[in-house]
């Protein structure tokens, strides 16, 4: 079965950085882009960015440019989301998801991680 | 952007009624090549991620009960539960995927009456 099991709680400073990571398996790796989103504390749904599993390219939120990095390791279906700088509003859970769709970006995603909960606190 | 606008905020209805909720996209999400709406739904229940529902605006996922359904095409869509049950309890969110990025509505609250 589909599942993207995503790596543990974490809790850092302001200014630090967090890496994420989410290792798929039951599929083809590399059919399916990755999309990440977050969720702070009682708030909704904010996409962050995409990555094709494959070539490692990456669409990212203007929001998030240039504190984002997603990559891609194939040999461990494992992709992974780190964010810099990081700010109290940088508190929520991170979730990676797999686009619906094979080998496109515009879709809809349906399977989800357990999710991260990242904690940015002095 | 696209930005994504639900409503109401919450609803309460009572067991077996009928719930809608409605989301409106601030350009359409209609490709015009394929006659798709770029748009899908999602429930969300307190401590779980989000679980797809309904993409292409209308196509239940497998596993769905059909008491959810999807409609509405270009820039106004609709989520109707038929027959609201207790485990329908939760969040749900629609999101737009024409547009780069994906966007999010503000989510709609479902509770029991």
């Amino acid at each position: 079965q589909v599942q993207l099991v995503q790596s543990g709680a974490e809790v850092k400073k302001p200014g630090a950085s967090v890496k994420v990571s989410c290792k798929a398996s039951g599929y083809p790796f590399t059919s399916y882009y990755i999309h990440w989103v977050r969720q702070a504390p009682g708030q909704g749904l904010e996409w962050m960015g995409i990555i094709n599993p494959t070539r490692g390219s990456t669409t990212y939120a203007q929001k998030f440019q240039g504190r984002v990095t997603m990559t891609t390791d194939t040999s461990t279906s494992t992709v992974y989301m780190e964010l810099s700088s990081l700010r109290s509003e940088g508190t929520a859970i991170y979730y990676c998801a797999r686009n619906q769709q094979p080998g496109i970006a515009s879709a809809g995603a349906d399977y989800w991680g357990q999710g991260t909960l990242v904690t940015v606190s002095s | 952007d696209i930005v994504m606008t639900q409503s109401p905020d919450s609803l309460a209805v009572s067991l077996g009624e009928r719930a809608t909720i409605n989301c409106k996209s601030s350009q359409t999400v209609l490709y015009s090549s394929n006659y798709k709406n770029y748009l899908a739904w999602y429930q969300q229940k307190p401590g779980q991620p989000p679980k797809l529902l309904i993409y292409w605006a209308s196509t239940r996922e497998s596993g769905v009960p059909d008491r959810f359904s999807g409609s509405g095409s270009g820039t106004d869509f609709t989520l109707t539960i038929s027959s609201l049950q207790a485990e329908d309890v939760a969040v749900y969110y629609c999101q737009q995927y024409y547009g780069s990025p994906p966007s999010f509505g503000g989510g709609t609250k479902v509770e029991i009456k």
